[in-house]
């Protein structure tokens, strides 16, 4: 099946880490992407995972990877308020669909 | 400056009415996308297009309608069949498919029907 769910909502203080969860259920999934939409715009793809592969730094950016409870999660180290956004987590299903979960909604607070 | 662009970013319509949405791309890529976004809900495919002169249904593409005729055009019509037609529509392209090849994303066009 292609369900991808994420939680809702997080609230976190600037200067702190922010961990966004996710869970996927294609097990047959290349890549995993995350995405991140600012209020009335389009999605912008942050980092991708090979599925082959546990961990990717970027940055601020790193993302876990355990295949075995299909679960993935991106931790932004001290989060600023400019990363305040909607995150999507995204599986590929085939060649040219992506499966996206509902969006994570992060607000920065000072 | 190479980029999706859509138009127009908010649109409105009476119910019963075909309507249009915009996208274009100069970033020579194959294959674009398009996408509806509902509040709290992911993006949902409803067409996408490989090539030129081809195109696929995604997963909800019943009450649309799109062409591909030219690479860097893909526009969506929006037929008085879809039950509930207002919503975010997202366009995007890539120049593969969805390896490592990146979705650019246009800015949407929100779409009100009253």
């Amino acid at each position: 099946g292609e369900d991808v769910e994420q939680s809702l909502f997080l609230s976190v203080r600037e200067g702190d880490s922010s961990v966004i969860n996710c869970t996927y259920t294609d097990s047959s999934s290349t890549y995993l992407y995350w995405y991140k939409q600012e209020p009335g715009a389009g999605l912008q793809l942050l980092t991708y995972i090979f599925s082959n592969m546990d961990m990717k730094q970027d940055q601020r950016l790193t993302v876990l990877l355990n295949k075995k409870d299909k679960h993935l999660s991106l931790r932004i180290a001290d989060t600023q308020t400019g990363d305040s956004a909607i995150y999507f987590c995204a599986e590929s299903i085939s060649d040219y669909k992506l499966s996206f979960g509902a969006g994570t909604t992060v607000t920065v607070r000072a | 400056d190479g980029g999706i662009t859509q138009s127009p970013k908010y649109l409105f319509r009476k119910e019963g009415q075909n309507v249009t949405l915009s996208c274009e791309q100069n970033l020579n890529h194959d294959a674009m996308y398009w996408y509806r976004q509902d509040p709290g809900q992911g993006l949902r495919l409803i067409y996408y297009s490989q090539i030129v002169n081809d195109f696929q249904k995604g997963d909800i593409a019943e009450g649309y309608s799109v062409s591909r005729e030219k690479k860097e055009s893909f526009p969506l019509t929006v037929t008085s069949a879809q039950k509930n037609p207002t919503a975010f529509y997202l366009c995007a392209s890539s120049t593969q498919g969805t390896g490592p090849g990146e979705q650019y994303f246009g800015p949407g066009t929100r779409l009100t029907v009253t």
